[in-house]
């Protein structure tokens, strides 16, 4: 499994704070995921890097920004937390096309529960 | 609507019986991910299949891709506790492989011993 962690894990936050998740890899993948999970609504894209400093959005990025400065990391920051922002959020990386081997996939950290009060 | 719908939402099964949980597509698949989430933790890994027809299978976990590429189905043979969790399937709708995967809501298995 590659190397994946999700800083915090727990997070409980007010609204109006901001707030930075953090994503730590050690397998050198170039692609990196923040993902939301919410019931009903499955799991869902918010931002994407494929390489450092450069980023695009998903499905649900308003509200979000995320920052990626080296390849290891990947920071999602919610600038004024809403209640709407509640969420287990989700980190995933892939690696480089020419590295990619027919049965890889992305490969998923264990998540972060954020409560916005 | 939804792109990539799966049935059912939720199922609860006794120990040992058989289960089927369908993944479909709207549209034409490039390769059709199957992912376990275990309550509280991130996804695992199944297995991928790209090609009409493919089949694969993992211990007592078998999947299928349709010939049409628009259906996959995931099927678990005597079913264990073990085997309870999430399941979600992840679609490439771009050929890019797995870089841009839209998934599916997601199956809650719960298996009673």
């Amino acid at each position: 499994d590659a190397g994946i962690t999700q800083s915090p894990r727990h997070k409980v936050t007010e609204t109006g704070t901001p707030v930075t998740l953090r994503c730590h890899q050690t397998e050198n993948h170039r692609y990196m995921y923040w993902y939301r999970q919410d019931p009903g609504h499955g799991l869902r894209l918010i931002h994407y890097s494929y390489g450092v400093k450069d980023t695009d959005k998903g499905e649900v990025s308003d509200g979000y920004s995320v920052s990626r400065s080296k390849t290891e990391d990947f920071l999602l920051t919610l600038e004024s937390a809403t209640s709407s922002q509640t969420s287990v959020y989700f980190c995933a990386t892939a690696p480089q096309w020419g590295q990619l081997k027919r049965t890889d996939t992305q490969y998923f950290g264990p998540g972060t529960r954020l409560t916005v009060l | 609507s939804q792109e990539l719908e799966q049935s059912p939402q939720s199922l609860i099964v006794q120990e040992g019986k058989n289960l089927t949980i369908n993944c479909t597509s709207s549209k034409t698949l490039y390769g059709l991910y199957w992912y376990k989430q275990k309550y509280g933790e991130g996804l695992i890994f199944l297995m991928m299949l790209q090609k009409g027809g493919e089949e694969k299978s993992h211990e007592k976990i078998t999947a299928k891709l349709d010939e049409k590429k628009q259906q996959s189905s995931l099927h678990i043979t005597a079913s264990q506790p073990s085997h309870a969790g999430i399941y979600l399937c992840g679609a490439d709708y771009t050929g890019a492989g797995s870089y841009q995967l839209t998934f599916g809501k997601g199956t809650k298995l719960s298996v009673i011993p």
